[in-house]
């Protein structure tokens, strides 16, 4: 597609379950970005992903973060057993390198 | 470590008024990216301009410029003659230039609100 596509949109769970958060990013971007962008903060990085190298999982918060990027196009961000804090749109970027990153409309997570 | 700094967290205006969003950065890194981009309330964040940290040229793209001055790490943003358009929030962002994907380290916003 013309753009980096986010699903779902939203997303409403419980405290305690696992999500599942997808980003198709621009055909032939070889960069995948995650970060996160919660209520009145800015945006927090998470995870990025380029070719073929080991992702760089600095940003994430904690080990019930995880995601991987199968194919080197989509890529799936896992929350396992969610809990309030997080609570946030998660924003996926793709880039060729570092010129033009695009990003995704986000998805919009409420953990209630 | 990189740091972006942006201390006006809101700033509100009259349309036509010109208005200065400041930013302020901190790294070790003697060669660097910065770049601007807007969020307006649909949410997508929209990409407005990358620098290079050789470039300390100006920058205008129609009412936007854009103020890059290394001896002071800052890199400010101003809209001439505003527009109820143009509010939104606007995060100033800072990245390595090293070969390869490289993340962003994002200031915490400035919401921009432009009163008709």
């Amino acid at each position: 597609g013309a753009g980096v596509s986010q699903s779902p949109s939203n997303k409403v769970t419980e405290k305690g379950k696992d999500v599942e958060l997808r980003c198709d990013p621009i055909s032939g971007h070889t960069a995948l970005y995650w970060y996160r962008q919660s209520l009145g903060q800015g945006l927090e990085f998470l995870i990025y992903f380029q070719g073929n190298s080991a992702p760089d999982k600095s940003g994430l918060p904690s080990d019930r973060f995880s995601a991987e990027r199968t194919g080197g196009s989509v890529s799936t961000l896992t929350i396992q057993r969610t809990q309030q804090e997080d609570s946030a749109v998660y924003l996926c970027a793709s880039s060729l390198e570092q010129y033009g990153y695009t990003f995704g409309s986000g998805t919009r997570l409420t953990v209630v | 470590a990189q740091k972006v700094t942006q201390a006006q967290t809101e700033i509100s205006v009259v349309e036509k008024e010109d208005v200065t969003l400041d930013c302020v950065y901190e790294t070790r890194d003697t060669t660097y990216y910065l770049f601007w981009y807007k969020q307006p309330p649909s949410g997508e964040l929209v990409f407005l301009i990358r620098r290079n940290s050789f470039d300390e040229q100006n920058e205008i793209s129609g009412r936007y410029s854009w103020n890059f001055q290394k001896s002071t790490s800052s890199f400010n943003f101003t809209i001439t003659a505003s527009q109820v358009v143009d509010s939104a929030v606007y995060f100033c962002a800072l990245s390595e230039a090293r070969r390869g994907a490289q993340k962003l380290v994002f200031g915490q916003g400035t919401r921009l609100t432009i009163n008709p």
